[in-house]
């Protein structure tokens, strides 16, 4: 089955600097890569996610890139804010929305203000 | 994306006991799952909830334990049965539809003492 490792497990930023979280796949037949980030109480929320035909995408200082040929993908948050600070996971499916998803083990992500 | 409650928010239960966790989505969803999130932990998906038939279980769960029902697109519930310490955890439902990133609820935080 699928094994997603991710890195670091926990980061501290000032604000206004970048972040950046990894992940690493195994299984070939992946090919939808989401990001989730987890406020504590509340459920994971998807915030960025990418297909394998396409090498990064963005949405305003969220970005994720993808290489396909070393299996790992990447979440960048530039200019950091306070409420950035949560718990993010990465993910990875075989069939985006109609199959398990295997979660990375998280990063817990602090921007220190 | 869709709307999902789950009930109740959080429990606190004695051992030997059972919790029946209810997830209601305001509109019809394909694909329903099953999560569970152990403290500080990452998530692992328990089943896939079918809509008129019985639910998949992923490998180390087992439908006696973690019994679930879906009797239509909207509503699933799933019971934590013969409860112990080590079933403490936050329990998430998610939905998926084909072609859709899979949205989660807020989960069910559950101590067993």
């Amino acid at each position: 089955g699928e094994n997603v490792e991710q890195h670091p497990s926990t980061l501290s930023v000032q604000e206004g600097d970048s972040a950046v979280i990894k992940c690493t796949y195994s299984d070939s037949a992946s090919n939808y890569f989401p990001w989730y980030k987890q406020e504590l109480g509340k459920g994971p929320q998807l915030i960025i996610d990418i297909r394998s035909n396409v090498g990064e995408k963005k949405d305003q200082r969220i970005a994720v890139t993808l290489n396909k040929t070393a299996k790992h993908f990447s979440l960048h948050i530039t200019e950091t804010q306070p409420e950035d600070s949560a718990v993010y996971f990465c993910a990875a499916s075989s069939l985006l929305g109609a199959n398990n998803l295997f979660f990375g083990t998280g990063t817990r992500l602090t921007v220190i203000p | 994306s869709a709307v999902i409650s789950q009930k109740p928010s959080r429990d606190i239960c004695q051992r030997g006991t059972s919790l029946t966790i209810q997830c209601q989505v305001d509109s019809q969803v394909t694909m329903m799952f099953w999560y569970r999130q152990q403290p500080g932990q990452s998530l692992t998906l328990i089943a896939t909830a079918n809509q008129g038939s019985e639910a998949t279980y992923e490998s180390g769960f087992v439908i006696d334990k973690f019994p679930i029902s879906r009797p239509n697109l909207t509503f699933s519930t799933l019971t934590v049965s013969n409860m112990s310490p080590e079933d403490s955890s936050i329990y998430l439902c998610s939905v998926g539809q084909n072609n859709q990133p899979q949205h989660f609820g807020d989960g069910t935080r559950l101590s067993i003492l």
